[in-house]
């Protein structure tokens, strides 16, 4: 029971390129969600999935996509890199109690 | 504007000196209050989920309480293992969640 995967587990990527997050869950949770971590800051919220076949902005969306591929399935797409965008990306699912189920996480690097 | 601020940002403990981690929050219309364990490397780990004043949680040397205006967190008798940061959060309903920066717990031997 691997619970929530993500891929890759680190990335480096010159300013201007594109980039697909993948995260995958195998818990059967409807609710998933994209995080960004930085330094000093707390946990926010770029997008999520209420339900296979939704999705919302959360508190940063701006140069991020995402699709909801299927009820397992969430990716994260950065369209042109951008230097502010260099975080630790964490991919989560809502459990029945209310609280999050996280991925290891994504440590993607813009230069 | 809803706010989470955890105090202080880093600890630093003897083993078996214990303490308590704070966690302010000033939201509107709290729907739950969850503390998570990180540790270097990894994603948060939950622990807690507490709904009204006064109710309590505990696991092993953590207890979570919870007022109207903060949640503690009290570590009896630490070990190295505990150390980690912790992170509190706050649900205000439907999927807003507001989380601090974070307390950074480090237990020397």
């Amino acid at each position: 029971n691997a619970g929530v995967t993500q891929t890759p587990k680190f990335q480096v990527l010159k300013t201007g390129q594109s980039m697909t997050l993948q995260c995958a869950q195998d818990m059967n949770h409807n609710s998933m969600y994209w995080y960004r971590q930085d330094p000093g800051m707390g946990l926010r919220l770029i997008y999520y999935s209420a339900s296979e076949g939704t999705t919302d902005k959360g508190e940063v969306p701006n140069g991020y996509n995402v699709s909801r591929l299927n009820k397992r399935e969430f990716s994260l797409r950065l369209e042109s890199a951008a230097p502010s965008q260099t975080s630790v990306y964490f991919c989560a699912t809502l459990m029945a109690g209310g609280g999050y189920t996280f991925g290891s996480g994504t440590r993607l690097t813009v230069v | 504007e809803d706010q989470v601020t955890q105090s202080p940002e880093a600890l630093r403990l003897q083993e078996g000196e214990s303490s308590s981690l704070n966690c302010s929050y000033t939201v509107s219309g709290l729907r739950g209050l969850f503390w998570y364990r990180q540790d270097p490397g990894k994603g948060p780990e939950f622990l807690f989920t507490l709904y009204s004043a006064g109710e309590e949680k505990e696991k092993e040397r953590l207890k979570a309480t919870l007022t109207k205006k903060e949640s503690f967190l009290h570590i009896t008798a630490p070990k190295p293992e505990d150390s980690a940061t912790y992170l509190c959060a706050a649900n205000t309903g439907g999927f807003k969640t507001i989380f601090g920066a974070g307390t950074r717990l480090f237990v020397k031997a």
